[in-house]
């Protein structure tokens, strides 16, 4: 149980493109789901908390216009990187908190590459 | 201010060759003390959640134990399966359910 899912697995995108990833509660129901961002050997950085049916709220230094995050179901959150540029190339995470439990539980994580 | 510090940074045990990850926290109210390990390339995996001093929880190989102050996550007879970065995280009552990471221990086992 517990399963969180995120497609694409990885992504290679232009230069002034969006790309959007969509992250998945499988089997339970997620009124909570962050968004993080893991740069290579380092912990991840949360980037945003996305509640079912509200606006997300951002980190400190997180560009709200460029990261686009919508919780439209408790099974589904999707964020859309906006104009990427290379800098945006990162390895992209989410998790997800059941209803009624305390534990994250995180997706296989989505690797974009902006060239 | 919540914080969560891991030690080693790195670990390289032989097959077998059993230890201690730890994990120092400082926090105002623990909601939560979680552990996760992460292979590269992929998403952490949950492993236990430890909500109070004296707790224990063990899955296979791995033990995880909790005091007021420490967490520790012991690993018996390690198999070079075992071989991942083990993250240690914290929620605390104030914390709207978000996770205080810690830079994590690489750890190696050899065959």
């Amino acid at each position: 149980g517990a399963v969180v899912s995120q497609h694409p697995s990885r992504v290679i995108c232009k230069s002034g493109t969006s790309v959007k990833i969509e992250c998945r509660s499988l089997d339970f129901q997620a009124t909570t789901m962050f968004w993080y961002r893991q740069f290579p050997k380092q912990s991840l950085m949360l980037m945003a908390t996305s509640n079912e049916g509200s606006k997300a709220t951002y980190e400190q230094g997180v560009e709200k216009d460029k990261f686009l995050i919508n919780h439209a179901s408790l099974t589904l959150s999707t964020l859309t990187v906006t104009s990427a540029h290379p800098e945006d190339s990162s390895f992209y995470i989410c998790s997800a908190i059941p209803t009624m439990g305390d534990t994250q539980y995180f997706g296989p994580g989505t690797r974009l590459t902006v060239l | 201010e919540d914080q969560v510090t891991q030690s080693p940074e790195a670990l390289r045990l032989q097959e077998g060759e059993s230890s201690s990850l730890n994990c120092s926290y400082t926090v105002s109210g623990l909601r939560g003390l979680f552990w996760y390990r992460q292979d590269p390339g992929k998403g952490p995996e949950f492993l236990f959640t430890l909500y109070s001093a004296g707790e224990e929880k063990e899955k296979e190989r791995l033990k995880a134990t909790l005091t007021k102050k420490e967490s520790f996550l012991h690993i018996t007879a390690p198999k070079p399966e075992d071989s991942a970065t083990y993250l240690c995280a914290l929620s605390s009552s104030g914390s709207a359910r978000q996770l205080t990471f810690g830079s994590g221990t690489q750890l190696t086992v050899l065959p």
